[in-house]
């Protein structure tokens, strides 16, 4: 089955630098890779996410990229703020495997926690 | 707006007990997932379903089944509730297609048994 490693565990930057959050996956079959927000009580809540046929992309201070031949991706927030504090998810999947396109589900890393310092 | 309920948000349950956690999603999503969240684990895929009344086992389905009787709902069942069963349990639902789909996750149920 699919693994996914995240580091690093826990991330402490200043308001206003960037954060950077890796991820490698170990299937080659994984198509999909969200990025999921969890707020500290909260459901976690998806942010970004890319699919295997594109190499990064970019919504206002959030980023990602993806290198399939390494099985490595990698979040990027730049200008971070202090709501940016949580604890981050990656994850990877291969949707369509089933009939009608249903897809597995969703192999997490343990998380990253991202302080950020006033 | 996607919505995704759970049934308790807290349950106390005690050691061989059998243990119903219901979701329901109302935005006919095909594909519905469970996962239990615990501390340094992050979340792990327990059972999810593509489609009504199939099931596919996830990383650690085992102490876990599945019901899944309509498009709405997908039932996690402790048929003999443990003691390392003690863990949050998160519901997700999503649309099904290639391409992968955001999963849109319940409030979650923290379960205890004693």
């Amino acid at each position: 089955g699919e693994n996914v490693e995240q580091h690093p565990s826990t991330l402490s930057v200043q308001e206003g630098d960037s954060a950077v959050i890796k991820c490698t996956y170990s299937d080659s079959a994984s198509n999909y890779f969200p990025w999921y927000k969890q707020e500290l009580g909260k459901r976690p809540q998806l942010i970004i996410d890319i699919r295997s046929n594109v190499g990064e992309k970019k919504d206002q201070r959030i980023a990602v990229t993806l290198n399939k031949t390494a099985k490595h991706f990698s979040l990027h927030i730049t200008e971070t703020q202090p709501e940016d504090s949580a604890v981050y998810f990656c994850a990877a999947s291969n949707s369509g495997r089933y009939s009608g396109g249903g897809a597995d589900g969703l192999t997490f890393g343990k998380g990253t926690h991202l302080i950020i310092q006033p | 707006d996607v919505k995704v309920t759970q049934s308790s948000r807290y349950l106390v349950k005690r050691t061989g007990e059998k243990v119903f956690l219901e979701c329901v999603q109302d935005m006919d999503h095909e594909n519905m997932f469970w996962y239990r969240q615990d501390p340094g684990l992050g979340l792990r895929l327990i059972y999810f379903s593509y489609d009504v009344k199939m099931k596919e086992k996830g990383d650690i389905p085992e102490g876990y089944s599945v019901s899944r009787e309509k498009k709405e709902r997908f039932s996690l069942i402790l048929e003999s509730a443990s003691t390392n069963q003690t863990s949050m349990y998160l519901c997700a639902s999503s649309l099904a297609g290639t391409g992968g789909y955001e999963q849109y996750f319940g409030p979650g149920t923290r379960l205890t048994v004693t």
